[in-house]
């Protein structure tokens, strides 16, 4: 069954540096997504992308965050300037349409910023 | 106020124990979800409906639109269903599907 790819699994940075998140979405798929989940916390929505932009982002999302698909394969979410509270799982996902279809979810990445 | 609210926040049970996972919500949604997330931190689909029920093995998922309440059952629980169960949402006015998730129910199956 073929599935979302995260990588690396686990990232670890100092703050204040840049780190670039790598997903590639399952092939047919349409519409991708960033979520995060700090330690102990819920799963919370970054970002959705669709035809090569932005479709919706969250308050979370600042100026300091940016996605791109540069291949038509990957898609990636960038952090310019870390800080010691972006540590979290980060899951990359993708559906096939937007509406009414199950997101299909990456492994995670365990971002941890030192 | 969390928009999704699942209860009970942990829940045990012995092997062959009937499970239910309560999901309230509180926004307009086009659909909502269920998935599962194992110890490793991996998220995987269950369910997503927007009306009625669905059945999947030993998984059983309804929803109650005009009382915005879902259920989670497991029939025949074994130790493998370990894991923690969120309920999620697609709120109605997004321009895309993203999900609005709970917190999640930790359940724990013992032998």
């Amino acid at each position: 069954e073929p599935e979302v790819t995260q990588t690396p699994s686990h990232q670890v940075t100092q703050m204040g540096q840049e780190v670039i998140l790598r997903c590639v979405p399952i092939s047919n798929h349409l519409y991708f997504y960033w979520y995060r989940q700090i330690l102990g916390q819920k799963v919370e929505f970054l970002v959705s992308f669709y035809n090569n932009e932005i479709s919706e982002k969250s308050e979370i999302f600042d100026d300091q965050f940016s996605v791109e698909r540069p291949d038509g394969s990957n898609f990636t979410l960038k952090i310019r300037s870390t800080k010691l509270e972006d540590s979290a799982m980060y899951f990359c996902a993708s559906s096939e349409m937007s509406a009414n279809q199950p997101q299909h979810f990456g492994d995670g990445t365990r971002l941890s910023i030192l | 106020k969390n928009e999704v609210e699942q209860s009970p926040q942990n829940l045990t049970a012995q092997e062959g124990e009937f499970i239910t996972i309560n999901c309230s919500y509180s926004v307009g949604i086009s659909a909502l979800h269920w998935l599962q997330q194992h110890p490793g931190g991996g998220i995987v689909s269950l369910f997503m409906l927007s009306s009625g029920k669905k059945k999947h093995g030993r998984l059983i998922a309804t929803i109650n639109i005009q009382e915005k309440h879902s259920s989670l059952h497991i029939t025949a629980s074994h130790p493998r269903d370990s894991a923690v169960y969120i309920c999620a949402v697609s709120p109605w006015g997004s321009n895309t599907d993203k999900l609005i998730f709970g917190t999640g129910t930790r359940l724990q199956v013992f032998p």
